[in-house]
């Protein structure tokens, strides 16, 4: 089944430690993208990757750290530095003309 | 940073009554505008890309506009539907990959 792939679909975290959410994409498309979403906020760039070892910040990518080391996969990790990091996640990735998203993580500081 | 703002934030339509939603960005310093659909417990799905000033695409009741002298993108839907229902997302990209969205416009039809 061809696609994007986020895991795990549900995400508890304790307060103070760091947590990583995978994204891996079978479609060969060189750019990945992580997004946040909060209530009211819309979809806010996080990281993103044109390709392999190679990622630039967005616009909140503070607490936030990835890694591109295939092209297949563009994990992120959500650490302790992330004052606020109960959100919902989503992976996507950049074809020809458009893009295309995983189902989404929502992680949960408890 | 590619700056997009929707309007307006949440709309509530009948079903049948045709509506439009507004794109708005300050530069025409970007490569493509799309537009996505998101509903509810589903991942975002490509409505339309458009490039060059004057596109127009049509999907069905659905149809778009970009003039990006005047730094706006419509989307236009004629006769809503209930199944129209979900959120409208706006993005911008640009040459060097970067792919930022609006806020997202809520609709809701309504038997």
């Amino acid at each position: 089944d061809g696609g994007i792939t986020q895991s795990p679909k549900y995400l508890f975290r304790k307060e103070g430690q760091n947590v990583t959410l995978s994204c891996e994409q079978n479609l060969n498309h060189d750019a990945m993208y992580w997004y946040r979403q909060d209530p009211g906020q819309g979809l806010r760039l996080i990281y993103y990757s044109q390709i392999v070892n190679d990622f630039q910040k967005g616009d909140i990518a503070e607490g936030y750290s990835v890694s591109r080391e295939k092209k297949e996969s563009f994990p992120l990790t959500v650490t302790s530095a992330q004052k606020n990091p109960t959100a919902f996640y989503l992976c996507a990735i950049l074809g020809n003309t458009e893009a295309f998203f995983g189902q989404g993580t929502r992680l949960t500081v408890v | 940073i590619l700056n997009v703002e929707q309007s307006p934030q949440s709309l509530h339509v009948q079903e049948g009554d045709s509506t439009n939603f507004t794109c708005s960005f300050p530069s025409s310093n970007f490569y493509a505008l799309h537009w996505y659909r998101w509903e509810t417990a589903k991942s975002p799905e490509a409505l339309f890309v458009m490039t060059l000033n004057g596109d127009e695409k049509k999907k069905g009741r659905i149809s778009a506009t970009l003039n990006t002298k005047e730094g706006y993108s419509y989307l236009y839907i004629k006769g809503s539907q209930p199944e129209d229902s979900a959120t409208y997302l706006c993005a911008l990209s640009n040459s060097g990959y970067a792919l930022n969205f609006g806020k997202g416009t809520s609709l809701l039809v309504t038997p």
